[in-house]
């Protein structure tokens, strides 16, 4: 199975302020296809997660363009440029390259 | 945009099976472009990817639980289930449904839309 981690694990940021975290995965998501299959989620308190980004930096539908994904192969980065308080949450990266699909222990972000 | 709702018993009993359903609506379960899938999350804990399912009963599953979990779907009723057989109270979890969107509508894949969740606790 592909293992993905993430940093930090925990992460408290000033509103207005930007926030970046990190996903790293045990095997290359650049499928033969060309596109790398990496996501990004939101699970926001009480909420079911909620899908941010695709394919390393596509943004889905109906998602700020303050969040913004970045990387390749195997690093990763998703970044929010002004932190709101309506950002706050876990986020979790996955992977969905080869089943079964993986998901990164999360990083929990709080508002100072 | 596609609506979905797990719905099934809160409590099972170890040993026992656990029985979820998933209704979908706003749009045809019988898709060709999208799969079924369900992802659970233990409390206070990160997420699992069960298994997915195609309309026609195409599935795979997560390894770690294949010889437990049958997914199956009821295209007359736009549903798609979960079981999960020789529970214990590691299966204690919030469990989710979710569509997957495959290259045909998305040109890419992913589970774009997710029900709200439904807590199963294995006790006796």
């Amino acid at each position: 199975d592909i293992v993905m981690t993430q940093t930090p694990l925990s992460l408290s940021v000033t509103p207005g302020q930007p926030a970046s975290m990190s996903c790293k995965s045990s095997q290359s998501l650049l499928h033969s296809d060309g596109k790398t299959y990496l996501y990004w989620y939101l699970q926001k308190p009480g909420q079911s997660p909620q899908l941010l980004i695709y394919e390393v930096s596509s943004r889905f539908s109906g998602v700020p363009d303050r969040f913004s994904g970045s990387g390749s192969g195997t690093d990763f980065t998703l970044k929010i440029s002004r932190v709101e308080a309506e950002d706050v949450g876990v986020y979790y990266c996955m992977q969905g390259i080869h089943p079964p699909f993986t998901f990164g222990p999360g990083t929990k972000v709080d508002i100072k | 945009q596609l609506q979905l709702q797990e719905s099934g018993p809160g409590l099972v009993k170890p040993s026992e099976t656990l029985s979820l359903t998933c209704t979908v609506s706003g749009g045809s379960i019988s898709s060709s472009s999208y799969y079924w899938g369900w992802i659970r999350q233990p409390p206070g804990k990160g997420l699992e990817w069960i298994g997915n399912i195609y309309y026609s009963g195409s599935t795979y599953y997560n390894p770690s639980l294949r010889s437990r979990v049958t997914i199956s779907v009821d295209t007359s009723k736009n549903q798609f289930s979960l079981k999960l057989s020789s529970v214990t109270a590691a299966d204690t979890a919030v469990y989710y449904c979710a569509s997957y969107c495959t290259n045909a509508v998305c040109y890419s894949y992913y589970f774009d839309y997710w029900g709200q969740g439904t807590l199963v606790t294995v006790s006796s």
